[in-house]
């Protein structure tokens, strides 16, 4: 059961214009999202994150929306640029105070953004 | 400050044989993780450790162990290689200071383990 989920594999996005990402859940416990970016041949490396008491955050060119009542998130990218091109994840976690303090953290399937310039 | 490294890059084994994966971090972190990367499937937790000594398993535990003898050091081992095993495997590692959540939390990732089972 995949709890989060990134249903488009991938976008391409000319330069200059916006990249939308979009991010589903389905647990309702997760109170934490994350975004992060990975090129080839490189580990994931974190973009931006939100918490569930917030709709918005906002990092540059980096825009982080959060709808919970649809259990959905998006990544704004604007204005878009080549060196944008990778594969984001979309990741979420649950505060569990029984864990040690450890939260499991549940990533998507990735999307391929290209940015065409 | 080199982060997290990964030892090694590549990896062919045939069926059956053994190997480690050795994950080494120079950030004082107390979490580590192992995560396998697979088309389709995004990033699936192995196995992680919230501290020296302790280990625990993740989603996809099976065919695997792990041992954290030092903070800095986290082992993945496959004790008889399966073609199903064959992924890119990423060590990751965080801190958890103050109050969940924070930003600090976030993991770091090494640059991955590229393995293929024959």
């Amino acid at each position: 059961d995949q709890q989060v989920k990134q249903n488009s594999p991938s976008l391409s996005v000319q330069e200059g214009r916006i990249s939308i990402l979009n991010c589903d859940y389905t647990n309702s416990m997760f109170d934490y999202f994350l975004w992060y970016k990975k090129y080839p041949a490189e580990g994931p490396t974190f973009l931006i994150s939100i918490s569930s008491i917030k709709d918005k955050n906002e990092d540059g060119r980096f825009t982080v929306f959060l709808n919970k009542s649809a259990k959905h998130l998006s990544l704004h990218i604007v204005p878009s640029q080549p060196g944008d091109s990778a594969v984001y994840f979309c990741a979420a976690s649950a505060s569990n105070p029984t864990s040690g303090g450890y939260q499991k953290v549940t990533f998507g399937t990735g999307t391929k953004l290209q940015v065409i310039p | 400050n080199a982060g997290v490294t990964q030892t090694p890059k590549f990896r062919v084994l045939k069926t059956g044989q053994s190997m480690t994966l050795l994950c080494a971090q120079d950030m004082n972190h107390e979490y580590m993780y192992w995560y396998r990367q697979d088309p389709g499937m995004g990033l699936r937790l192995i196995h992680y450790s919230v501290g020296e000594g302790t280990t625990a398993k993740g989603e996809v535990p099976d065919g695997y162990n792990v041992s954290r003898l030092k903070k800095q050091n986290f082992l993945l081992g496959l004790e008889s290689a399966a073609p199903s095993q064959t992924s890119v495997y990423f060590c990751a590692s965080s801190s958890l200071q103050g109050a969940y959540p924070s930003s600090t939390d976030t993991q770091y990732f090494g640059p991955g383990t590229r393995l293929t089972v024959l």
